[in-house]
C-alpha cells in the first residue's frame, strides 16, 4: 500500500530535550516537505527536499533541521525544543508532473507533538 | 507569502452551493486544492495550471484565472461528506517541491 508514515504519532517532551520525528515513504518521490498546523494559521511549510541531498527552508524553519540521506526518508530534527514548537506536524511526499510542477501531494497522518 | 482564502467559515444546507477563493499576491504556477477532515491528514482534491484551466470532480470544481492570481472552488449540492476544512496550496515555479498554503477554509455541512 502506498503511504507515508511518521513516527511517533504522539509526543510529549520537556524543553531542550532533542528529539527526532521520522519520516518515511515507499512511493519513490523525489519530493518531501514537512509543515506545522497550528489553529488559524493553516499548514505553513517548514523544510523541503527535491530530492537526496537537496534540501532548502519553507517558511517557518527556525528551530528546525532535516536531512535527506535516503529518497525514502525525511526525518525532522528538533535540536532545543520550545514551547512555541507545540503543534501538529505533518510530512508529506510527492512527484513532479508531467509538466514539471508538483504533483499530488501524500500526507502522513501527523506527529502531535506538545513540548513543555 | 501565504494566499488568503476567503470565506474563513460557511455553514450550508445539505444540497446548497459553496465557493471557496484563493488569493495569491504573486504570480502562480498552480494551485492545489485539498480537504480535511478533523483529526486526519489532508488529502487531495485536484491541481489547476497556469492557463486558466477549469477542472472538476464529480460536484467539486475549481477554476485558475493566472492573470488574478486566484483560484475557486465549487462545491455544487453539497453533501454531508463535504464538511472539513479546504485549503489551497500554491506553487509559485515548478520542479521545486515548494507549496505554500493558505490559512484554510472551514465547512459545515448540516442536514
Amino acid at each position: 500500500e502506498a503511504q507515508v508514515t511518521q513516527n511517533p504519532r504522539y509526543l510529549i517532551t520537556v524543553t531542550g530535550k532533542k528529539l527526532t520525528v521520522t519520516c518515511s515513504q515507499n512511493m519513490n518521490h523525489e519530493y518531501m516537505s514537512w509543515y506545522r498546523q497550528d489553529p488559524g494559521l493553516g499548514l505553513r511549510q517548514i523544510y523541503y527536499s527535491m530530492n537526496v541531498e537537496v534540501t532548502d527552508k519553507g517558511d517557518v524553519p527556525e528551530g528546525y533541521k532535516v536531512s535527506r540521506k535516503e529518497k525514502r526518508n525525511f526525518p525532522l530534527i528538533l535540536e532545543s525544543p520550545s514551547p512555541n514548537q507545540t503543534s501538529l506536524y505533518f510530512c508529506a511526499s510527492s512527484t513532479s508532473d508531467p509538466l514539471g510542477g508538483t504533483d499530488t501531494q501524500y500526507f502522513g497522518p501527523g506527529t502531535r507533538l506538545t513540548v513543555l | 507569502q501565504q494566499p488568503v482564502q476567503s470565506p474563513q467559515a460557511v455553514i450550508l444546507r445539505e444540497g446548497e452551493d459553496a465557493v471557496i477563493n484563493c488569493s495569491s499576491s504573486k504570480a502562480l504556477y498552480s494551485v492545489h486544492w485539498y480537504r480535511q477532515k478533523h483529526g486526519e491528514a489532508p488529502v487531495f482534491l485536484m491541481i489547476l495550471l497556469k492557463g486558466g484551466e477549469q477542472k472538476g470532480h464529480d460536484k467539486i470544481s475549481a477554476s485558475f484565472n493566472e492573470k488574478k492570481q486566484q483560484s475557486s472552488l465549487y462545491l455544487t449540492a453539497s453533501q454531508l461528506s463535504y464538511s472539513g476544512t479546504y485549503f489551497c496550496g500554491t506553487e509559485r515555479s515548478g520542479n521545486t517541491g515548494k507549496l505554500i498554503f493558505g490559512q484554510g477554509t472551514t465547512l459545515q455541512v448540516k442536514p
